[in-house]
């Protein structure tokens, strides 16, 4: 098993570029999400799809777009990107919603100029 | 609003000695905690997880302590080895939530 991937691994855009995340997981999982994390801070949440079919908004969730393509790909999109949204980015995936454990991927790096 | 918050931002500990790292929470309604370890360039990896029924599980070399009363979690380590270097993170869900909150994390640096 892979796990969580997510592609691409780094990413720089310039400002007003728009791009497309991409996560896959392959554990039969039916939650998944997506976080940013900068320098110095936790993990915060953007997005998440509680089950196949559903999305919701995190902490975070302004600038960004997912979809919940099928059970196994959730995809994170920037319309307009903007010298803020420079961050790892990194999504992940759990059996449940509620109390279960998340699984993360490995991470894109993105750079907005 | 919720808050997961870390006492001390960096430890070093010398290889063989166990590592004690704390973490202080604000949600009290919380139901689900977890520490994360995340090595440099890598996504977090899950160490432990602990419900709120429990106030103490053990992993192999780790030990997740809940005291619910004062609203600490502490991880411990023992026999810390170069390869536990790394940044932990706490992290709770609130009561009835989808979201985790992460504390902003600790450094831990294992001298050889």
């Amino acid at each position: 098993n892979a796990g969580v991937t997510q592609t691409p691994k780094f990413q720089v855009l310039k400002t007003g570029q728009s791009m497309t995340l991409q996560c896959a997981q392959d554990m039969n999982h039916n939650s998944m999400y997506w976080y940013r994390q900068d320098p110095g801070m936790g993990l915060r949440l953007i997005y998440y799809s509680a089950s196949e079919g559903t999305t919701d908004k995190g902490e975070v969730p302004n600038g960004y777009n997912v979809s919940r393509l099928n059970k196994r790909e959730f995809s994170l999109r920037l319309e307009s990107a903007a010298p803020s949204q420079t961050s790892v980015y990194f999504c992940a995936s759990s059996r449940d919603p509620l109390t279960d454990t998340q699984y993360f991927g490995p991470g894109t790096r993105l750079t907005v100029l | 609003g919720e808050s997961v918050g870390l006492h001390l931002p960096t430890l070093s500990v010398q290889e063989g000695d166990n590592s004690i790292i704390n973490c202080a929470y604000s949600n009290s309604a919380s139901d689900y905690f977890i520490w994360y370890k995340q090595e440099s360039g890598k996504g977090p990896q899950f160490i432990i997880d602990i419900r709120s029924n429990m106030d103490k599980r053990q992993g192999q070399r780790v030990t997740v302590l809940l005291n619910k009363t004062v609203k600490h979690l502490s991880l411990q380590i023992a026999a810390t080895q170069p390869g536990d270097s790394a940044v932990y993170f706490c992290a709770q869900t609130g009561a009835g939530s989808y979201q985790l909150t992460f504390g902003k994390g600790t450094k831990l640096s294992v001298i050889p």
